[in-house]
């Protein structure tokens, strides 16, 4: 398997509160991903990177931040979190061809 | 990125060869087509990928054809672990920033 982490795996939270979901890779991809997954929407991209400091929005980028200061960690920021924003989110990496999933953060706001 | 329109589900009994087909008809020139897996709990996992005709590997087959408007996903021999969901994605691995992934078919394999 790809060397894709994810950080933490399980997380509950408050509205309100600031979330940040970490992404670790150790193959040194250019491409990194921050997707959300729902029941009934399948797979949503949030945000990407094309690489260090280079982001840019997916279909679903409202209320996520995203930043890429170094090629091994993209970070996922929830400014404020809301319950709307309960789901499970995937980080993936690629090098043009194939992306590689990581296992996934569980985030619940409450 | 090509638009793909795929069943949303299916059911197939083990031991059966299932195939799953995707339209994508306004698929472009430097576009290839690629299926995920994924499992509950788990992020999708890369399976196949083609531009044309047919791709095989250990897992399944791709066919593709002339037209490219469609293709078809083919599992030999299906078994319980098979269930899943399958996505196809259609896109320029070259040039394509990113890569967005439609609902998936979810496959019931049953005994």
């Amino acid at each position: 398997d790809a060397g894709i982490t994810q950080s933490p795996r399980h997380k509950v939270t408050e509205t309100g509160t600031p979330v940040t979901l970490r992404c670790h890779q150790t193959e040194n991809h250019r491409y990194m991903y921050w997707y959300r997954q729902d029941p009934g929407h399948g797979l949503r991209l949030i945000h990407y990177s094309y690489g260090v400091k280079d982001t840019d929005k997916g279909e679903v980028s409202d209320g996520y931040s995203v930043s890429r200061s170094k090629t091994e960690d993209f970070l996922l920021t929830l400014e404020s979190a809301t319950s709307s924003q309960t789901s499970v989110y995937f980080c993936a990496i690629s090098e043009y061809d194939t992306q590689y999933f990581g296992p996934g953060t569980r985030l619940t706001v409450l | 990125l090509a638009k793909t329109t795929q069943p949303i589900s299916m059911d197939s009994y083990e031991g059966q060869e299932v195939n799953i087909t995707c339209s994508h008809n306004n698929i472009a020139t430097n576009d290839y087509i690629t299926w995920y897996q994924q499992f509950p709990s788990q992020g999708p996992r890369f399976i196949i990928q083609g531009y044309k005709t047919k791709v095989t590997n250990e897992v399944a087959s791709l066919f593709i054809p002339a037209d490219r408007k469609s293709s078809t996903l083919s599992l030999p021999r299906v078994s319980l672990s098979d269930t899943a969901v399958y996505y196809c994605l259609v896109g320029d691995v070259l040039q394509d920033d990113k890569i967005i992934f439609g609902k998936g078919t979810r496959l019931h394999i049953l005994p």
